[in-house]
């Protein structure tokens, strides 16, 4: 079974860094782009980017390219989200997801990012 | 960026119903679209990919059409596991793009 459990998320300030992981298992994670997704309390959906199954290429949603930075360890079958100075309108449920060729099949259940002083 | 407008973005339906929601495209995305579906509290889940192909396990009454601008989701028979928010996705050209979503619930 396919699952992408992600972590990190939680209450920070304007300006502050914030990592977020998304561990998967169920699947031969090197075999498979992975990107992040996030869903505002409004319920919008933004894409964010997305990354190579070797992490060799990464492609971003061009608003959030310079403070937003997606990186993968297949190793330890994880994917990461960097953030750096974070803003109040990034505050949003972050999800990992699978990106075989074709959109996205799976979705973590999300992690939670609030930004606010 | 290629802009997905769906609509209605808000339905009231009954069980049994046909259900038809449209999402449209600023511009040719061919027929890389999927619909997911969530609902509340869950994270969402893909049923059609390539506009028109079913995941597996997907119940038979969900039907995706479309190509180019214009994509439809129908569901034949609405049952009452099927309230949820529908998402149209674009991954014709980056960046994706999602549409808004279009609500549905039972009366």
């Amino acid at each position: 079974e396919v699952q992408l459990v992600e972590s990190g998320g939680g209450l920070v300030q304007p300006g502050a860094s914030l990592k977020l992981s998304c561990v998967a298992s169920g699947f031969t994670f090197s075999d498979y782009w992975m990107g992040w997704v996030r869903q505002t309390p409004g319920k919008t959906m933004e894409w964010i980017g997305d990354i190579k199954y070797d992490g060799s290429y990464t492609n971003y949603a061009p608003s959030l390219k310079n403070r937003f930075t997606i990186s993968r360890d297949n190793a330890k079958s994880t994917l990461y989200l960097q953030m750096s100075n974070v803003r109040s309108e990034d505050t949003a449920t972050y999800h990992c997801t699978r990106r075989p060729y074709g959109g996205f099949d799976y979705w973590g259940q999300g992690v939670m990012v609030t930004v606010s002083a | 960026n290629t802009v997905m407008t769906q609509s209605p973005t808000f339905m009231f339906t009954s069980v049994g119903d046909r259900v038809t929601m449209s999402c449209k495209a600023s511009q040719n995305v061919g027929v890389n679209v999927g619909w997911y579906q969530q609902k509340k509290g869950q994270s969402p889940k893909r049923l059609i990919y390539w506009a028109s192909n079913r995941d597996t396990g997907v119940p038979d009454r969900f039907t995706g059409s479309g190509s180019g601008t214009e994509f439809t989701l129908t569901i034949s028979n609405m049952q009452a596991e099927d309230p949820a928010s529908y998402y149209c996705l674009q991954h014709n050209s980056y960046p994706w793009t999602f549409g808004g979503g279009t609500k549905l619930e039972l009366k």
